[in-house]
């Protein structure tokens, strides 16, 4: 079936510096890709998405890369700050499923001072 | 309201019991989704609502779980004779319509059962 997953479970990274949070998808015909972020105690909140017919997306602070030939995206973000620290998640819609997304098992990132 | 909100946040419970966990979505959002979470996992899909009707109901567990929306507004899930490997944090999400929409998440109902 289909899959989605993240290359690293965990990240650490210098206040800072650039953070790179990398996903792969098992479905050639996914045509819409999400970025969430979970802190704490919390629900998972939209970053940034993007479809296929772009292979990239900038938003404030994040950028999203898509290559389509690979089947990989990536989350980037710029000037990593303390309150970047959380779990990322990538999903993409399951294929001919209606409204099911499905969910890579996450990248906990965490931000040196 | 304002956002996604569900109740209770936590709820502990003794294996058999029933429990019922609450969903209100966004005004106006038709969508509405069941996920659940263990610690440290990934989210795992359980069912979906467009208005009232289910159409995918892939995810449910077992036949101890169901879930039903009244109103296209509020939803309930409810898990009979609890086990313990159902303790986890169930999340609930809505969004305009579905599919291919950006779902907005409550904070969870976290569930222990003893």
């Amino acid at each position: 079936g289909e899959s989605v997953g993240l290359h690293l479970p965990t990240l650490s990274v210098q206040e800072g510096d650039n953070s790179i949070i990398n996903c792969a998808y098992s479905n050639s015909a996914s045509d819409y890709f999400i970025w969430y972020k979970q802190e704490s105690g919390k629900g998972p909140q939209f970053i940034i998405d993007i479809r296929s017919n772009m292979d990239k997306r900038q938003g404030q602070r994040v950028t999203v890369l898509l290559n389509k030939t690979v089947k990989h995206l990536s989350l980037q973000i710029a000037a990593t700050q303390p309150g970047d620290s959380a779990v990322y998640f990538c999903a993409v819609p399951a294929y001919n499923q209606g409204g099911k997304l499905i969910f890579g098992q996450g990248t906990e990132l965490s931000v040196k001072p | 309201g304002a956002g996604v909100s569900q109740s209770p946040s936590n709820k502990v419970t003794e294996k058999g019991k029933d429990v019922e966990l609450r969903c209100d979505p966004i005004s106006g959002h038709t969508a509405l989704y069941w996920y659940r979470q263990s610690l440290g996992q990934g989210l795992e899909f359980l069912i979906y609502f467009q208005g009232n009707s289910a159409p995918d109901k892939s995810g449910l567990p077992s036949d101890r779980f169901s879930a039903e929306r009244t109103g296209g507004s509020v939803s309930t899930l409810t898990i009979q004779r609890t086990q313990q490997e159902d303790s986890a944090v169930y999340l609930c999400a809505s969004s305009l319509r579905a599919p291919n929409e950006k779902l907005f998440f409550g904070s969870g109902t976290q569930l222990s059962v003893l």
